[in-house]
This record gives C-alpha cells, structure tokens and sequence, in this order.
C-alpha cells in the first residue's frame, strides 16, 4: 500500500525566504504526483502535476521535482509571500485515478 | 478551467438523520468522481470512486451501506451518508476525472462540506 509522508509537518519563514518543502511515497511505481494547496476549510488547488517521466515542473514562483527512484518529490517556493500561507498536499497516484495523499504541510509566511 | 462545485458546504444534521452531498462538474463530463474524507489535522483519505452507470467502488473499511453513492449523470454524483453519527462528522471532499482524452490524468477538486452531526 502506497505510503505518503510529509516533512515537515508544519514550517514558519518571514516573508521573502526561499523554502522547500519534502514528499516521499514507498512504492515508485507510479503513475504520477501532484503538489496540492489546501487553504483552512476550503477544498483544495492543484498546483503542479508531475508525470511519472518528467523531473520537474515550474509554474512561476513554484517548482517540484521528482525522483521517482528515491522515492523522493520536492516542492520549492521562492520569495515566499504571506498570502502563500496554507497547507501544501503532496499526493501520489499509482493508477492515474485515484490519489493517495500525505498530511500536508503547514506553511506560514510572516510579514 | 475545469469546475466542480459540492452542496452544501455545510450541514449540520441530528444523530440518526441521513445527509446527501451533491457532487457536480459544471463545465466538463466526468465519468469517474472521487469522493475523500478529511479529518482534522490529517491526510486525505479515498472513500470510494464513483463511476457513472455503474456501482461505486468502495475502499477497504469504507462501509457501503451507510455511505451510499449514486453516480446517475456525468455531471453529478451523490454521497448520502445515512443514519449519521457524531463519528461521521468529518470534511468530505469530491473529485471530478475529466473526460476528455488531453487531460487524462488531472482531477478537479470541489470545495468540500463540513458534515457536523450533533
């Protein structure tokens, strides 16, 4: 059964810091990852979809790696701003359906 | 973009009473809709995939019966959770599988219900 973990669970940066934060998944074989945000009782956004092929993907101050064989995906925000405060969703889909998630990150950006 | 909608976003019911969630994709058909349950400070976990004409698919430990689904269009699918209970209270999350063969692997999200059962 697919394993997703989140780390760290929750991070506090000042405004303006470059941040990363970490996903790993036991079972490589998958099909593809998404980096999800999720802000307090609110459904969710994707952010970046990763096919299991690709190594990164950038979507303006946003970009994920992966490293399927470690097991390993990445989530890096540059220049960090307050309204990026929320909870970051790393999730994993072995069948290109359904998505297993991990814990989520907290994030908070202070001014 | 691609739009899912759920309603209500929040219903607050009576031990023993039953609750329907609507499930919807505005703007796209969707053959397969995902319905995932939340609770605080933890992961999304998968409840069951809903499949349009067709019986739903539950996951281990998700008991059908009391989490009935009901997928009858491409746009919508129900989730009724019957003879609630406190222990049901949780944030339930839909997903929309868009349909359309150049975006295959991307799953549209609706903004949830907060399902409080007193």
């Amino acid at each position: 059964k697919q394993e997703v973990t989140q780390i760290p669970a929750a991070l506090s940066v000042p405004e303006g810091e470059n941040l990363v934060l970490n996903c790993s998944f036991t079972d490589s074989a998958i099909y593809n990852l998404q980096w999800f945000r999720q802000d307090p009782g609110k459904g969710l956004t994707s952010l970046l979809l990763i096919q299991s092929s690709q190594r990164e993907q950038t979507s303006g101050r946003l970009n994920a790696s992966l490293d399927k064989s470690s097991g390993r995906s990445t989530l890096y925000i540059a220049a960090s701003q307050p309204g990026d405060s929320a909870t970051y969703l790393c999730a994993v889909s072995n069948s290109g359906y359904a998505l297993n998630f991990g814990k989520g990150t907290s994030l908070l950006v202070t001014p | 973009g691609a739009v899912v909608s759920q309603h209500p976003s929040r219903v607050i019911c009576k031990s023993g009473t039953s609750v329907k969630i609507e499930c919807r994709s505005l703007d796209f058909q969707a053959t397969t809709m995902f319905w995932y349950r939340q609770f605080p400070k933890k992961s999304l976990m998968l409840m069951a995939t809903s499949n349009e004409g067709s019986k739903a698919t539950y996951e281990q430990g998700v008991e059908k019966d009391k989490f009935l689904i009901n997928h009858a269009s491409l746009t919508l699918s129900t989730l009724t959770v019957t003879s609630a209970h406190p222990e049901d209270s949780s944030f339930y999350i839909c997903s929309a599988h868009k349909s359309t063969s150049g975006d295959t692997d991307t799953q549209y999200f609706g903004p949830g219900t907060r399902l409080t059962v007193l």
